[in-house]
């Protein structure tokens, strides 16, 4: 298995633009997370998927921020407008069932100027 | 309120060396605690899991520990490699509907030759 796969790996882009970040979860894994890590703040929980359905959406950061999981196997965050603040590190993850064990995807780097 | 805090925040040996790492948690309900090794640039990896009832739990040249009853839990590294330099995040699942991760700051550490 490729594991969770994650794009762009690297996005570069000014303040005010639209950015979408994009994930693939392990294929048979019915939960998805997204995940935001900074230096001061470390890895924090933005949203969690179950069956594609949004469950716990309370780590969204502002009307900014939204996700979407159309189908089992992809998912989208979308930042609208971006701002500096929000350059960051996103993780997606993915476990085989709720309370499972949680895989990684290698991470969006994300720098807004 | 629910929080992992960890020690030291940054760490170097020498190539060879032993050295552990701590975690100190207040989450309730506890399900389980995970300490997770992040290489520069990559998701984080799951390196042990304990259950309240485990108290010790190895995975080659990482030992952690977990004691229950004062919330603390410890991660030794035995003969260190140039390859463990990384950052180690002790990370506790809150036990109740999904299962959420409550993530540490981590501690980095490098090992020097």
């Amino acid at each position: 298995d490729a594991g969770v796969i994650q794009s762009p790996r690297h996005e570069v882009t000014e303040m005010g633009q639209e950015v979408t970040l994009r994930c693939k979860p392990i294929s048979g894994h019915n939960s998805l997370f997204w995940y935001r890590q900074t230096m001061m703040r470390g890895l924090e929980l933005l949203i969690y998927f179950n069956n594609n359905v949004p469950i716990d959406d309370s780590g969204m950061p502002e009307d900014r921020f939204s996700a979407k999981m159309p189908n089992a196997s992809f998912s989208t965050l979308k930042i609208q407008p971006s701002e500096p603040r929000d350059s960051a590190v996103y993780f997606c993850a993915s476990s085989f069932s709720e309370g499972g064990e949680q895989y990684f995807g290698p991470g969006t780097r994300l720098t807004v100027t | 309120k629910n929080q992992v805090e960890q020690s030291p925040q940054s760490l170097i040996i020498l190539e060879g060396k032993n050295c552990t790492l701590q975690c100190n948690y207040t989450v309730s309900p506890f399900s389980n605690l995970r300490w997770y090794k992040q290489d520069t640039g990559r998701g984080p990896v799951s390196l042990t899991i304990m259950t309240f009832s485990e108290n010790t739990k190895s995975n080659g040249r990482y030992t952690a520990t977990l004691d229950a009853d004062t919330k603390q839990s410890s991660l030794h590294i035995t003969a260190s490699q140039l390859s463990d330099s990384a950052s180690y995040i002790c990370v506790v699942t809150l036990s109740g509907g999904y299962n959420k991760l409550i993530f540490g700051a981590g501690t980095r550490l490098a090992v020097h030759p």
